[in-house]
């Protein structure tokens, strides 16, 4: 059974620029969340894909945008990237669309914005 | 008010001894309570859950809901060193699906 894997691993960009992470799920996960963790912070929701389709969404603007494919692999997209978008993103896979199943994490995206 | 407020810390314990980590929410249809250890670089990691009041054993972890109080902790006996990290605790609020996490607690185990 493979875990959540998620890449790049780091990455820098610079503001304005846009970025794309991507994140395979757990084998037998067909939902995807995305969270945000600031430098000492918890992690933040940013939203969840089920069957392909946004499943809810956290307090993040429109150029915080996502993707699930058929194979339940995801992709997050952030374009006009900020200095506060610095962060580290993680993945986590789960089974079924509701939030009552437990997320396994991969190991995060790591993002310096400069 | 944050959703789910957890002490920053660090709470400093010796070796041996019981960890007992705190965590209050706010909203009062909560159904389903997480406890998350995260070591510094690395991702959550999972080490119980809870749904009904009462207390949760699992080895040397005891989660303990209270629904009435809104308050839920995280008993860690016979604290080890390989313990020392940030502990997440993180709440899904009723018919929702959206996980939400506290700022942390950082645990030191001392030798």
């Amino acid at each position: 059974e493979t875990g959540v894997t998620q890449s790049p691993t780091h990455l820098i960009k610079t503001r304005g620029q846009q970025v794309t992470l991507r994140c395979s799920s757990q084998s037998g996960h067909n939902t995807v969340s995305w969270y945000q963790q600031a430098l000492g912070q918890g992690p933040q929701f940013i939203f969840q894909y089920y069957r392909e389709e946004e499943n809810g969404r956290g307090n993040f603007p429109p150029r915080f945008s996502g993707l699930q494919f058929p194979n339940y692999s995801s992709e997050l997209n952030v374009n006009a990237l900020e200095l506060d978008d610095s962060a580290l993103y993680l993945c986590a896979s789960s089974l079924g669309g509701t939030g009552a199943n437990v997320l396994t994490f991969g190991a995060g995206s790591r993002l310096t914005v400069l | 008010q944050k959703e789910v407020e957890q002490n920053s810390g660090p709470l400093s314990v010796p070796e041996g001894a019981i960890a007992s980590l705190n965590c209050t929410y706010s909203d009062r249809g909560s159904q389903s309570f997480f406890w998350y250890r995260q070591y510094s670089g690395k991702s959550p990691e999972l080490i119980m859950f809870i749904y009904s009041n009462g207390d949760k054993e699992d080895g040397r972890f005891t989660a303990q809901l209270n629904k009435a109080s809104q308050y839920v902790s995280l008993l860690i006996r016979d604290s080890q060193p390989s313990d020392s990290a940030t502990y997440l605790c993180a709440v899904i609020a009723n018919a929702g699906n959206m996980l939400t996490f506290g700022g942390g607690t950082r645990l030191m185990v001392k030798p």
